[in-house]
């Protein structure tokens, strides 16, 4: 039974260059979401997606941020034009659906280093 | 909004101490709630789950209760071992309103214990 996988597990980028952080959820799991956390600081939620439709992205910045979970293949959260602010822990986590069968389960996140 | 407090760390005990993580939480109607386990370099687990008032979730010897009357969530183990350092999350899930799915963290607390 494989859990949550991301990749890459650590990710260094230049600023101005794009992130594309990768996540596959658990099998049988249809829902994604998509948290951040910041050094010395909780996880804090950005965006929660099913296939092919973004539910709540209420926690993502507006800009050069955007997430998607296509109907086949994992599900990518891209930074474009990455600044050194973005440097932080990655966290997806996939549920089986909503209500009692929302027990999200994590993967080891990607550490993104901006230079 | 919703929220959750957990006691301010870090905390540091010996083996076999017992343990007390405090939790308090504001949130509308009747959420979940949850703590998380996260060990250096990893992503977090799930560690107990409660989904209403009164519910003790329980593993591998923490425990946890749910009080409505004092929303509170506090997490407690008797005694305490070296492999149980690491960050431990207070989260709660709140599905009503415009809150979806996402989990709501509180900061996290570091445990250390020593032999």
């Amino acid at each position: 039974n494989a859990g949550v996988m991301q990749n890459p597990r650590h990710l260094v980028r230049r600023r101005g260059q794009e992130a594309r952080l990768r996540c596959s959820p658990m099998k049988g799991h249809s829902h994604v979401y998509w948290y951040r956390q910041l050094p010395e600081e909780g996880l804090k939620f950005m965006v929660y997606l099913q296939k092919e439709n973004i539910i709540d992205e209420s926690g993502m910045p507006k800009e050069r941020f955007s997430a998607e979970f296509p109907k086949e293949g994992p599900s990518i959260l891209r930074i474009q034009q990455v600044v050194r602010g973005d440097s932080a822990a990655y966290f997806c986590a996939s549920s089986r659906g909503t209500g009692t069968k929302n027990i999200q389960y994590f993967g080891a996140g990607t550490r993104l280093s901006v230079l | 909004g919703d929220s959750v407090t957990q006691m301010e760390g870090p905390v540091t005990l010996s083996e076999e101490a017992f343990l007390t993580i405090n939790c308090t939480y504001t949130a509308t109607g009747y959420p979940s709630l949850f703590w998380y386990v996260q060990y250096p370099g990893e992503g977090l687990q799930l560690l107990l789950k409660a989904t209403k008032a009164d519910d003790k979730g329980s593993n591998k010897g923490f425990e946890a209760t749910y009080r409505k009357e004092t929303t509170s969530f506090h997490l407690e183990k008797g005694s305490v071992q070296v492999s149980d350092s690491a960050v431990y999350f207070c989260a709660l899930l709140n599905a009503g309103g415009t809150s979806y799915g996402k989990l709501t963290f509180g900061q996290g607390t570091i445990l250390t214990v020593h032999p």
